[in-house]
């Protein structure tokens, strides 16, 4: 079947500027999950959603970083205002259920602030 | 507070060989997973073996195995008959709670014809 895909694959931004980067989880996969991946940072969690809910968005960076999630399927990620330190590769990844532990990974959107 | 510690920035093996990469980790809790992933220059993190804590015996998937040392918090991978397709980072992972992950920094493997 089908993997977890997100999109764009790609996207170069000016500084200021919102982005939305999207994950569409793999059919199923209730749980689902942000991570963002840097030269400097390594790979860190951001949040984590349980259908529709968020019960952990403790890694979200600032209140510049927002995300939701609809119909138990799709999630978008926004970014207000980007800034350089936004560039990175942002992943994202779903699992069966909250216990299932084994979480597949998209392929990411490498972002680009300049 | 989970941490992963992976002290191997970079490894080299020649082809049909064998290398071990190491991790330690560290959680207060008595229930967890713990992962390998594998990242090609592709991007895409492919999710190479996991091990359940509460299992003493070693995880195994084809020429992939571990050593869980539970009682020294430490979770090697031996990739056994090296292949150039294992060239890529490999990042060691914790889970508890079925919630995050947390990274290891990642061994970026080399496998040499």
């Amino acid at each position: 079947g089908a993997g977890v895909s997100q999109s764009p694959s790609n996207k170069v931004t000016e500084k200021g500027k919102d982005v939305e980067l999207r994950c569409d989880p793999i059919s199923g996969h209730t749980a689902l999950y942000w991570y963002r991946q840097s030269l400097g940072q390594g790979l860190e969690f951001l949040i984590y959603f349980q259908g529709n809910s968020a019960p952990d968005k403790s890694g979200l960076p600032s209140d510049r970083f927002s995300a939701e999630r609809t119909g138990g399927s799709v999630s978008t990620l926004t970014i207000q205002r980007t800034q350089q330190e936004d560039s990175a590769v942002y992943l994202c990844a779903s699992s069966l259920r909250k216990y299932s532990y084994e979480q597949y990974f998209g392929p990411g959107t490498r972002l680009t602030v300049t | 507070a989970q941490t992963v510690t992976q002290s191997q920035p970079e490894m080299s093996v020649q082809e049909a060989e064998t290398v071990t990469l190491s991790c330690t980790y560290d959680t207060s809790e008595n229930n967890y997973y713990l992962f390998w992933y594998k990242q090609p220059p592709s991007r895409q993190m492919i999710l190479v073996i996991r091990q359940e804590a509460y299992k003493q015996q070693n995880a195994t998937e084809n020429r992939f195995s571990v050593n869980f040392q539970k009682a020294a918090k430490s979770f090697s991978l031996k990739i056994s008959d090296s292949q150039l397709g294992d060239t890529a980072m490999y990042f060691c992972a914790l889970c508890t709670s079925g919630s995050r992950l947390t990274f290891g920094e990642g061994t970026q493997l080399t496998v040499n014809p």
